[in-house]
Order: C-alpha cells, then structure tokens, then sequence
C-alpha cells in the first residue's frame, strides 16, 4: 500500500461543474495535508493546505479533511479550463517534521 | 523576486560521468529538498537539509550525495550516473516546513545514456 495514494486519471468534467479530486493517505498520525496544482513541464505550486477536520475554503477551492477515515479531497467549484493541471496531494508524516510524502497525483482535464 | 533557481533545466550525459545540479535560494530558507519526478511515482524526495552543514536522506538517496555549505545553496551530486537516474528533478526550500508551502525551482529533466 502507498503511504499516499491518488487516482491518476483523468477525471474530466465540463467548464463550470464542480471537480472532485481525493487522496488517502495510510499514516494515521498525519498532522498536515497540502494539495499542490502542477501544470505540465512546470514545477508544483500551493494550492491548499489543512490541519484541522472538516471544511477549508479559499475562492473557489475547498479542502476537506476527514482524519477519522484517512482521507483529504479537494472541491474545484466552477470548472475552469485554465484548472486543467495535475493536482498533488501531499502528507507531512507524523514522525518526522521534515518529511512531506507526494502522491502520484490527478489529472484533471476540464473541457470547454 | 523571491525564487529558487536550477540550473541547468535540461542535461544529457553518459553514464559514469559526474555531475552537478545546482540550486540556491533567496528566501533565507533554512529547509531545502531535493525530488525526483518520474511518470506514476510522484514526487520522491532525495534528499534534504534542515540547516548548514545538516543533511538527511529522503526516500531515495541511493546514487546522490548533496552538501550545503551555504544557506542558500544545496546542490545535488550524482558521482556516477546511471540510465535509471534518467528522470524529472526538482530544488524546493521553505521556511517551516510542516506548516509551509514549499517554493520549487523550475525543475531539471536529466538523461542518463
């Protein structure tokens, strides 16, 4: 099992729907949750990040974090092709503050 | 501009043949990492260094030695590089980095022959 795990893809979803993307992560104590956005041939950027259950918004992206199941998502609300990216979730693990473990990512088409 | 900056962005070498990739920071970042990129295995880290002189292994040390001489430099050695070393690498740095963002460089794309 891969300690942080995401569905390759693609998920497609038309302009303006809202895109779904989640990630499971198998270190129970995990403490910090990141999704990076990363646009081909380009390095990743912040999206979000999470500590706490329950919600997190910022514009139209939303983090959820449900630590009970060991999972994080992330809700794209209206869909734009610009979003279009491979998005990383990332896990900083519970026995080392220094150690942020990648999936392998999602990639996200959002069609026109 | 507050960046972390590789060079180069692309290399191809031989195998055997020594190599340096370099990476600095102007942030004042006392973190920095190194990764590895390759289709369906995500980011693996390198390695990574909390401080001057303080360096650890990542997930996927073997073949890669690093130093940081320097707060702002932490370049990635490959003493002897092999065709399985051929992949997509990237420097990123931060501040606290269990409660911040990490800032990438643009990344470099080796090909070992």
């Amino acid at each position: 099992q891969k300690e942080v795990e995401q569905n390759s893809g693609p998920l497609s979803v038309p302009e303006g729907a809202i895109a779904s993307l989640n990630c499971t992560y198998s270190d129970r104590g995990s403490q910090s949750f990141f999704w990076y956005r990363q646009y081909s041939g380009k390095s990743p950027e912040l999206i979000m990040f999470i500590y706490s259950n329950g919600d997190k918004e910022d514009g139209r992206f939303t983090a959820q974090l449900n630590k009970a199941s060991q999972y994080v998502s992330l809700l794209i609300r209206d869909s734009q092709p610009s979003d279009s990216a491979t998005y990383l979730c990332a896990v900083k693990g519970s026995w080392s503050s220094y150690k942020l473990i990648f999936g392998s990512g999602t990639r996200l088409l959002v069609r026109p | 501009e507050a960046q972390v900056t590789q060079n180069p962005r692309y290399l191809i070498t031989v195998t055997g043949k020594k190599l340096t990739v370099t990476c600095s920071q102007n942030m004042n970042h006392e973190y920095m990492s190194w990764y590895r990129q390759d289709p369906g295995l995500g980011l693996r880290q390198i390695y990574y260094s909390m401080n001057v002189e303080v360096t650890d292994k990542g997930d996927v040390p073997e073949g890669y030695k690093v130093s940081r001489k320097e707060k702002r430099n932490f370049p990635l050695i490959l003493e002897s590089p092999s065709p399985n070393q051929t992949s997509l690498y990237f420097c990123a740095s931060t501040l606290t980095p269990e409660d911040s963002p990490l800032h990438f460089g643009n990344g470099t794309r080796l090909t070992v022959t």
